[in-house]
């Protein structure tokens, strides 16, 4: 259980595109998740938590109309960064917390490689 | 200012050398330390949640523990199979029951054969 997975994988795009990331909770419903961004050597950085059926909170320094957010329902919720440029390649890491769970764990997906050109 | 630090950096340990990673934390209240394995290129693999000072789990050959400061990674008798990035995370009592994790930097083992 507590399976979380994201699509695409990877994607490269050329600058000033949009990318959309979808993430999603496959065997459990999550009311919240969170993306986060890991650049090469450093560790997760928290940009925002997704709430389903309201407006994402995001973390300081966070662009919210560059990274938009929606979590349309108990299972999806997708991250779509706006007019890409190069500083904006990453890895981009989406994780839920299910709801059964006793401790405050979450769970992560496997990730998704955006790469900007 | 709220941290978590981790150390060391990295690590190289031959298979079955014994060894312990480090992570310090210091936020006005603690309401859970979290351990993952990190794999090259993938999401972080969930080990452990701890709670209270003095608290212990353990899975195969990891065993975390839990102080007031800081928490360790006992590794007994690595396998190369446990060359990975580990991660700590704590979750802070303010943060309610937000579920915000703040990471440390994580510790690079390479357990070589």
């Amino acid at each position: 259980g507590a399976v979380v997975s994201q699509h695409p994988s990877w994607v490269i795009c050329k600058s000033g595109t949009s990318v959309k990331i979808e993430c999603r909770s496959l065997d459990f419903q999550a009311t919240t998740m969170f993306w986060y961004r890991q650049f090469p050597k450093q560790s997760l950085m928290l940009m925002a938590t997704s709430n389903e059926g309201s407006k994402a909170t995001y973390e300081q320094g966070v662009e919210k109309d560059k990274f938009l957010i929606n979590h349309a329902s108990l299972t999806l919720s997708t991250l779509t960064v706006t007019s890409a440029h190069p500083e904006d390649s990453s890895f981009y890491i989406c994780s839920a917390r299910p709801p059964q769970v006793v401790g405050n764990e979450q769970f992560f997906g496997p990730g998704t490689r955006l790469t900007v050109l | 200012e709220d941290q978590v630090t981790q150390s060391p950096e990295a690590l190289r340990l031959q298979e079955g050398e014994s060894s312990s990673l480090n992570c310090s934390y210091t936020v006005s209240g603690l309401r859970g330390l979290f351990w993952y394995r990190q794999d090259p290129g993938k999401g972080p693999e969930f080990l452990f949640t701890l709670y209270s000072a003095g608290e212990e789990k353990e899975k195969e050959r990891l065993k975390a523990t839990l102080t007031k400061k800081e928490s360790f990674l006992h590794i007994t008798a690595p396998k190369p199979e446990d060359s990975a990035t580990y991660l700590c995370a704590v979750q802070e009592v303010r943060s309610g029951n937000t579920g915000k994790l703040i990471f440390g930097q994580g510790t690079t083992l390479q357990v070589k054969p």
